[in-house]
């Protein structure tokens, strides 16, 4: 029941520096989501995919971008990390892009400095 | 612009007292209203309402939503330590038919 993992759980980042967030679902769910939780925030839509090849952005794109070269897999790369990245970040999946059918993962935290 | 306002943005209660949450929302495309729980780590599922008027109840919590007025309240009655945790507010909709998340209300359940 390995549903949505997301890998680093904790990271801590320099200025400039980038790297990638995995994400892989093993439900062969064709919608799948990054998004971003600041504290005492809800959760900001950054990059959303409705199935392999196809990826677009959602309300907070800027510094970011994806890709879905796999139904399973839907990388975040970071490039020249900010301090305003600094948050948790969570990956999800869905079969119909419906809201009670969302499967989240445990979620990323990633400081940067 | 779609938004999803919740309030309070906190709240602290003693063990027993029955709580009620509010979320409005200006939400263009409304198809649906979500809640979760989270405790940390990633949100879990607790309703979803499509329809003004019926509510959904799960033991101690119910839900409601009145599509006139846009809103929705989530409450829970005899409350306990285990309820602490932010509850989200989310709806489904908006011109990219995703889900648009509230704040939260971040609740405390003191013994």
């Amino acid at each position: 029941n390995a549903g949505v993992t997301q890998t680093p759980k904790f990271r801590i980042l320099k200025i400039g520096q980038s790297m990638t967030l995995q994400c892989a679902q093993d439900m062969n769910h064709n919608y799948m989501y990054w998004y971003r939780q600041d504290p005492g925030m809800g959760l900001k839509l950054i990059y959303y995919s409705v199935g392999a090849g196809i990826t677009d952005k959602g309300e907070v794109p800027n510094g970011y971008n994806v890709s879905r070269s796999t139904t399973e897999d839907f990388p975040l790369r970071l490039e020249l990390a900010a301090p305003s990245q600094t948050s948790v970040y969570f990956c999800a999946s869905s079969y119909d892009g419906a809201g009670n059918t969302i499967y989240f993962g445990e979620g990323s935290w990633l400081t940067v400095v | 612009e779609d938004k999803v306002v919740q309030s309070p943005l906190s709240l602290v209660v003693h063990e027993g007292d029955t709580v009620t949450l509010n979320c409005s929302y200006e939400v263009t495309n409304f198809r649906s209203l979500l809640w979760y729980k989270q405790e940390k780590k990633a949100p879990t599922f607790l309703f979803m309402l499509t329809s003004s008027g019926i509510e959904k109840k799960s033991g101690r919590l119910s839900s409601i939503l009145d599509k006139k007025e846009l809103f929705s309240i989530l409450n829970i009655t005899a409350t306990q330590t285990g309820d602490s945790a932010v509850y989200l507010c989310a709806v489904y909709g908006g011109a990219t038919n995703k889900l648009i998340f509230g704040t939260g209300t971040l609740l405390a359940v003191q013994p």
